[in-house]
């Protein structure tokens, strides 16, 4: 069955430290990969999209995420926190489903950024 | 401006009192999908719809229903409420039904049944 697992739900990083949030994937298929954002009190954003054009893939604010296949992750990192990216984040996995398609959201980590 | 628009943000209500929750979104986009996020377990989908008339079951269907009779609206109907429901909710839609798209979100539904 396809799965994703976030390890830690809370991470805690000072100010200008590297971010390093973990995601790892089991999918019988080429996977679509996706980490998503949740600001206190909105709903979630798309942060960046794996579709297999590339294995490192960039998305906003800073943030980029390595598709490794032996590994089966798909860690999102940011080199230098900031206090405004405090925020939950979710990783997930878009996988066919019934002539359409289904998300698979892994349980979320939530970034503290310490001053 | 494009977005999901959920309503209402905050709801409070009894067990077995009938409610709605109402979503909108002004981008014609095909694919719609409901979502409930509880502390631990992440976003479960509830109901996801791949086009008007067209609804099927997710992963935690049970104690609700939705209706797509327009495209743009998709509301979540909880006919008779349980504890076991207070949640925050999450309406979602896409572009397409295809592999690969992206969702985008409205701001949620903080539900309390007591």
């Amino acid at each position: 069955a396809q799965s994703v697992t976030q390890l830690g739900s809370h991470v805690s990083v000072s100010e200008g430290a590297l971010v390093l949030l973990r995601c790892n994937y089991s999918s019988s298929v080429p996977p679509y990969l996706f980490w998503y954002v949740q600001y206190p009190n909105q709903g979630l954003q798309l942060l960046l999209k794996y579709t297999s054009a590339a294995t490192l893939v960039k998305g906003i604010n800073g943030f980029e995420a390595e598709f490794k296949k032996s590994e089966t992750s798909f860690h999102l990192t940011k080199p230098s926190a900031h206090m405004s990216d405090a925020a939950e984040y979710f990783c997930a996995v878009s996988i066919p489903t019934s002539g359409t398609y289904k998300y698979i959201f892994g349980t979320g980590t939530r970034l503290k950024v310490l001053a | 401006e494009a977005q999901v628009t959920q309503n209402p943000r905050y709801l409070i209500t009894v067990t077995g009192k009938k409610l709605t929750v109402t979503c909108s979104q002004n981008m014609n986009h095909e694919y719609m999908s409901w979502y409930r996020q509880d502390p631990g377990l992440g976003l479960r989908q509830i109901y996801y719809s791949m086009n008007v008339e067209v609804t099927d079951k997710g992963d935690v269907p049970e104690g609700y229903k939705v209706s797509r009779k327009e495209k743009r609206n998709f509301p979540l109907i909880l006919e008779s409420p349980s504890p076991n429901q207070t949640s925050l909710y999450f309406c979602a839609s896409s572009r397409s039904r295809n592999l690969g798209e992206k969702l985008f979100f409205g701001s949620g539904t903080q539900l309390s049944v007591l």
